[in-house]
């Protein structure tokens, strides 16, 4: 079984970097096809992919926000930490980490974690 | 704007059966790219309940379905109970962003 759990900060400050951390069992990233990514979900608003990472440290980005984010991996302690600089308001929203197999669907999700930007 | 288009809204009494689309383009859906669907129950993360356009995971019931049709794809909920009130996200893969895409999703009110 799949599990997935973010941690991180609740509350950061406009221009400040988010550092997102995503813990995993079930699964290794050092087994081929295997990704782990992050989505978000601003309240009351739709879901939108921000990153995802490969077991053979192939990484993709949201083209919009390609600039602002780093996706990286710790195979020894099973994590996944995305950073994203510059926050702001409007980056307030539900992050949630995914397990993706051969990067189709996602399945399962983490609990998710709100963060909030604000000053 | 999202990229794959759904209604902001759908409903049905319960037994009633409902369907939900998802009308994407050339670069996505219509490119051959798989559509899946996850459902959001209120105040929870989403989940998978269709995969590969038309498979549903183990534990998923019969009463949901998907299927795809060229630029556009379907999710049907027959039988329609109080507990299927929630979101549904459509995802599929855009070649020309080379990202991952969802719908708006839509809000399904059982009645």
């Amino acid at each position: 079984q799949i599990t997935l759990k973010e941690s991180g900060p609740t509350l950061v400050k406009p221009t400040q970097t988010l550092t997102l951390t995503c813990t995993f069992s079930g699964l290794s990233l050092s087994t081929s096809g295997v990704g782990v990514g992050w989505i978000r979900q601003s309240p009351g608003k739709a879901l939108e992919w921000l990153a995802l990472i490969y077991s053979v440290d192939d990484r993709r980005y949201s083209p919009s926000l390609k600039n602002r984010l780093t996706i990286t991996k710790d195979t020894s302690k099973n994590q996944v930490v995305l950073t994203m600089t510059n926050m702001d308001p409007v980056d307030t929203a539900t992050y949630y980490c995914v397990h993706s197999a051969s990067g189709n669907w996602f399945d399962p999700w983490g609990q998710g974690t709100l963060v909030t930007v604000s000053s | 704007q999202s990229v794959l288009t759904q209604p902001p809204s759908v409903s049905g009494a319960p037994g009633q059966r409902v369907t939900i689309s998802c009308t994407g383009s050339s670069s996505n859906i219509g490119a051959g790219y798989d559509v899946h669907w996850y459902q959001q129950l209120p105040g929870t993360a989403p989940k998978l309940l269709i995969y590969g356009n038309t498979n549903r995971p183990s534990g998923v019931p019969d009463r949901f379905s998907g299927s795809k049709s060229g630029t556009s794809a379907s999710l049907a909920i027959s039988g329609l109970q109080p507990e299927d009130e929630a979101s549904y996200y459509c995802q599929s893969y855009d070649s020309s962003l080379s990202a991952w895409v969802f719908g708006g999703g839509a809000k399904l009110t059982v009645l």
